[in-house]
C-alpha cells in the first residue's frame, strides 16, 4: 500500500494475555519505529529498527514488551502478560532511511484496551 | 533530558483568526524542530520543520521560526480554516550514535468554529 499500514486497528484483551501488533512500511523504507500514545499525551518513543536489527530498544517499558522485524520489512510488537497500564495507542512509523531527518510516515495506529 | 513543553488545549477559534500556539524545548545542543498534526481519524503527518537556529518552516500558510535565544518553535497561522482543526504536536529529533528518535510535547488539540 501507499502509506504505513498496522493491524489490527483495535484490539481488546483481558489482563495477563498475549498480544500482537503488526506494522507494514512503506515500501522501501529502511527505518521502522513504534512509539506508544496514552490518552492526553504525546507519542512515547519505544523502539528504533534500522533494517532487521533494533538500533535503539531504550523506550521499551520492561521485559514483556519485545518487537521484531526478521526481515526488514514488517514488524510485529510482542506484549506478555498485559497490564491495564499497556491500554494505548500503538504507533508504528516508518522513513526512508534512518538518517537525522525526522521525517516519519505514521499509520494510524492500533488502539490496544487491556481489561 | 531532552523535553518539549506546549501550550495546553483546547483552543477554540472562529474561521479567520490568527493562531499561536507555544513550544518551548530543552536539549543540550541545537536539535532539528517539528511540528506534526493529526486530523480526525488519520494518523500523525508532518507539517513542517526546521534544522537550525533562526530557520523558518512553512507549509499550508503554518510558519514557526527556530528561535534558540528563547528556545521556542511557536507555531503560527494567521487566518485558520475549520479544516485546520486537528491535534498539533511540536517535537524535537533526539539524534546521535543509535539514538534516532522524536520527542514529542503533548499535543494540542485546535478546533476552528465556522
Amino acid at each position: 500500500g501507499a502509506g504505513v499500514s498496522q493491524t489490527p486497528s483495535n484490539k481488546v484483551t483481558e489482563k495477563g494475555k498475549y498480544v500482537e501488533l503488526r506494522c507494514d512500511p512503506i515500501s522501501g523504507h529502511t527505518a521502522l519505529y513504534w512509539y506508544r500514545q496514552s490518552l492526553g499525551q504525546g507519542p512515547e518513543f519505544l523502539i528504533y529498527f534500522q533494517g532487521t536489527g533494533a538500533a535503539d530498544d531504550s523506550g521499551l517499558p520492561n521485559d514483556r514488551f519485545f518487537a521484531v522485524r526478521p526481515e526488514g520489512s514488517v514488524s510485529t510488537l510482542k506484549i506478555q502478560r498485559t497490564e491495564r497500564g499497556d491500554s494505548a495507542v500503538y504507533l508504528c512509523a516508518s522513513s526512508q532511511s534512518g538518517g537525522p531527518t525526522g521525517e516519519l510516515f505514521f499509520g494510524e495506529g492500533s488502539r490496544l484496551t487491556v481489561l | 533530558g531532552n523535553s518539549v513543553t506546549q501550550m495546553e488545549g483546547p483552543v477554540t477559534l472562529s474561521e479567520e483568526a490568527f493562531l499561536t500556539i507555544n513550544c518551548t524545548y530543552t536539549a543540550t545542543g541545537y536539535p532539528s524542530l517539528f511540528w506534526y498534526v493529526q486530523y480526525p481519524g488519520e494518523g500523525l503527518q508532518l507539517l513542517l520543520k526546521a534544522t537550525k537556529a533562526d530557520d523558518k518552516g512553512s507549509n499550508k500558510g503554518f510558519e514557526a521560526t527556530y528561535r534558540k535565544e528563547t528556545t521556542s518553535f511557536h507555531l503560527e497561522k494567521g487566518s485558520v480554516q475549520v479544516s485546520d482543526s486537528a491535534v498539533y504536536f511540536c517535537a524535537l529529533l533526539d539524534y546521535g550514535g543509535a539514538t534516532n528518535k522524536l520527542i514529542f510535547g503533548t499535543g494540542t488539540l485546535l478546533a476552528v468554529q465556522p
